[in-house]
């Protein structure tokens, strides 16, 4: 069974930096995509970032674009987010999530458990 | 950029009602829509792929149709564990997903 943790969230300040990580298990980590999604505090989800299987392609909401990098560690199974710049616009809690393996199956299959990233002086 | 817009925001029903929930696209998407459903402090979980395929283990009482750019989410007979919130998803050009549909007891 496929398993996602987060890991890393928390308090920043304003125009602070964080990395998040994403520990996966229960399936072939280098075969998936992987992305990050995040909900704000009683809102709805917004796509951040997605990361192909082999790392060599990386997309990004226009919102994070520039601030935000995605990466990948295929030894490790771990999937990351570098989090530059933050205003409290990132308050949120950040998900894991992967896509299946069928061709133009883009949607989230597997989610993690999210972390919860405060942007706040 | 393509925008979803759900409708109703919140939905009042009772167990056994038969409920639908829209989600209208702002250009065609063809089928490159998923749904979602997500409860209070968990993760969001797939219910519908390519507009109406059902996801394995979700119970058949949920249905997704449409394509282009208007689709539906129809729970056939609610049940207690359905109170939740429901969000749709296009994965036509990169990712986004419609504000949400709160299924509320009545």
């Amino acid at each position: 069974e496929a398993q996602l943790l987060e890991s890393g969230g928390g308090l920043v300040q304003p125009g602070g930096s964080l990395r998040l990580s994403c520990a996966a298990s229960g399936f072939t980590f280098s075969s998936y995509a992987m992305s990050w999604v995040r909900q704000a505090p009683g809102r709805g989800l917004e796509w951040v970032s997605s990361i192909s299987g082999a790392g060599d392609s990386t997309y990004y909401a226009d919102s994070v674009k520039g601030r935000f990098t995605i990466s990948r560690d295929n030894s490790k199974n771990t999937l990351y987010l570098q989090m530059n710049s933050l205003s409290a616009e990132d308050t949120a809690v950040y998900y894991c999530a992967k896509r299946p393996l069928a061709p133009g199956a883009y949607y989230f299959d597997c989610w993690g458990q999210g972390t919860l990233v405060t942007v706040s002086s | 950029d393509i925008q979803m817009t759900q409708s109703p925001s919140t939905l009042s029903a009772s167990v056994g009602d038969r409920v639908t929930i829209t989600c209208r696209a702002s250009q065609n998407i063809n089928t490159w829509l998923a749904w979602y459903q997500q409860k209070p402090g968990k993760a969001p979980k797939v219910l519908i792929y390519k507009a109406s395929s059902l996801e394995s283990g979700v119970p058949s009482r949920f249905s997704g149709s449409g394509s282009g750019t208007e689709f539906t989410l129809t729970i056939s007979s609610l049940q207690p564990d359905d109170f939740a919130t429901y969000y749709c998803q296009q994965y036509n050009t990169y990712f986004s997903f419609g504000q949400g549909t709160k299924l509320e007891i009545k």
